[in-house]
């Protein structure tokens, strides 16, 4: 089976433009995580969905950020107008939600570097 | 968000020395999990503890969830160069699905 597929795996981006973050996660699975990683604040979740609803955005850092699924095997993490400070790693998760606990799989992320 | 403290934040060790990392908090979690984390690779689940006090092990890695599931312990024994990475615990939320995840416990081991 295929696991969580990210992309881009890398992205250099000017301040101010849009950056657009994709995620396919593994077939099955209805659950999604967006996280973000950094050597200062380490690995933090931005949003989570269940069965293609959002969750949980209260990770998500300011409006400048979004994200979507319009679909259970499709996900969007969308920064506009992006900035320095966003350059990270970006990845994404995905795990089944019936009973628990909850075993996430991680995609290789994207590197996002914003200049 | 709850936080959760790791302990050492990096360790550097020889081959074949035994070592502890720690995952601390003040918040009661409803399982905990590790996970080991290589170099441009997202991270990869170790183990999951859901019961106070419980134990697991995998080959020589032994991890330990506290009596009031609010902290864990991984034990390497016999330590190889292979078992350089992040390690990263998570406490899952007593509400919902999600993870908070450590701040990093970053092993190097030297042959």
């Amino acid at each position: 089976d295929a696991g969580v597929i990210q992309s881009p795996r890398h992205e250099v981006t000017e301040m101010g433009q849009e950056v657009t973050l994709r995620c396919k996660p593994i077939s099955g699975h209805n659950s999604l995580f967006w996280y973000r990683q950094t050597m200062m604040r380490g690995l933090e979740l931005l949003i989570y969905f269940n069965n293609n609803v959002p969750i949980d955005d209260s990770g998500m850092p300011e409006d400048r950020f979004s994200a979507k699924m319009p679909n259970a095997s499709f996900s969007t993490l969308k920064i506009q107008p992006s900035e320095p400070r966003d350059s990270a790693v970006y990845f994404c998760a995905s795990s089944r939600l019936a009973g628990g606990p909850y075993e996430q799989y991680f995609g290789p992320g994207t590197r996002l570097t914003v200049t | 968000t709850q936080l959760l403290e790791q302990s050492p934040q990096f360790l550097s060790i020889q081959e074949g020395e035994n070592l502890t990392v720690y995952c601390n908090s003040s918040s009661v979690f409803s399982s905990l999990q590790w996970y080991r984390q290589e170099p441009g690779e997202g991270p990869v689940l170790l183990v999951t503890v859901v019961t106070g006090g419980e134990v697991k092990k995998l080959k020589r890695l032994t991890f330990q969830f506290g009596d009031a599931r609010k902290d864990s312990s991984l034990h390497i024994t016999a330590a190889q160069p292979g078992d350089t990475g992040l390690y990263l615990c998570a406490g899952g939320g007593n509400t919902g699905n999600q993870f908070y995840f450590g701040t990093g416990t970053s092993l190097t081991v030297i042959p």
